[in-house]
């Protein structure tokens, strides 16, 4: 099956500083890209879709200034948290778009922010 | 708040027994997934089930959809601890073609 990877799987950084999380389809090629966030016990909440060669679409409610995202290619998907504070340590999951009706999930990038 | 619903919230079984969660969202959707996930690691894609079906299976996994209620559940039969997890449902909404996830079950099986 496709295989999304992320990188890296965690990290830990001082407040105010950013952080660059990728997101890459291996085996096939991704026009659309999805970022989700998870707090801790809750469940996935949709931040963005990432199209390759466009502007993200940001959900209600997330900072586009502060959660950058960029699709350069139909492999790799990158979100910057920049700035990051205490509140953004979450569980960042990614997942590439293989055709209308199916997703295939990245492992997971777990933030902490010190 | 597009998020769906999921009940119960927990679920705590013994080992053998069946387990039933339910979902049920809130706009039209070409199909629902259900994924589960193992605590603090990525999701496993379970089953899919498109818009014109009513109940599908695969393996110990039995789904089922109704469409006119926007509910779908899962049942897992002969549970084993190996199933212990948090289960999400996700329906991809027809149109925005965006996966919105439900609350999550954590279901606890006791050996």
């Amino acid at each position: 099956g496709a295989v999304v990877s992320q990188h890296p799987s965690w990290v830990i950084c001082k407040s105010g500083t950013s952080v660059k999380i990728e997101c890459r389809s291996l085996d096939f090629q991704a026009t659309t890209m999805f970022w989700y966030r998870q707090f801790p016990k809750q469940s996935l909440m949709l931040m963005a879709t990432s199209n390759e060669g466009s502007k993200a679409t940001y959900e209600q409610g997330v900072e586009k200034d502060k959660f950058l995202i960029n699709h350069a290619s139909l492999t790799l998907s990158t979100l910057t948290v920049t700035s990051a504070h205490p509140e953004d340590s979450s569980f960042y999951i990614c997942s590439a778009r293989v055709d209308v009706n199916e997703q295939f999930f990245g492992p997971g990038t777990r933030l902490t922010v010190l | 708040s597009q998020q769906g619903e999921e009940d119960p919230q927990a679920l705590s079984i013994q080992e053998g027994e069946n387990a039933t969660m339910n979902c049920s969202y809130k706009t039209s959707i070409n199909n629902l997934q259900w994924y589960r996930q193992n605590s603090g690691r990525g999701l496993v894609h379970l089953i899919l089930i498109r818009s014109n079906e009513r109940e599908k299976h695969s393996g110990r996994l039995r789904v089922t959809l109704d469409t006119s209620k926007k509910s779908s559940s899962l049942l897992i039969t002969a549970s084993r601890a190996a199933d212990t997890a948090s289960y999400f449902c996700a329906s991809l909404i027809q149109g925005a073609q965006k996966l919105v996830f439900g609350q999550g079950t954590r279901l606890t099986i006791n050996p």
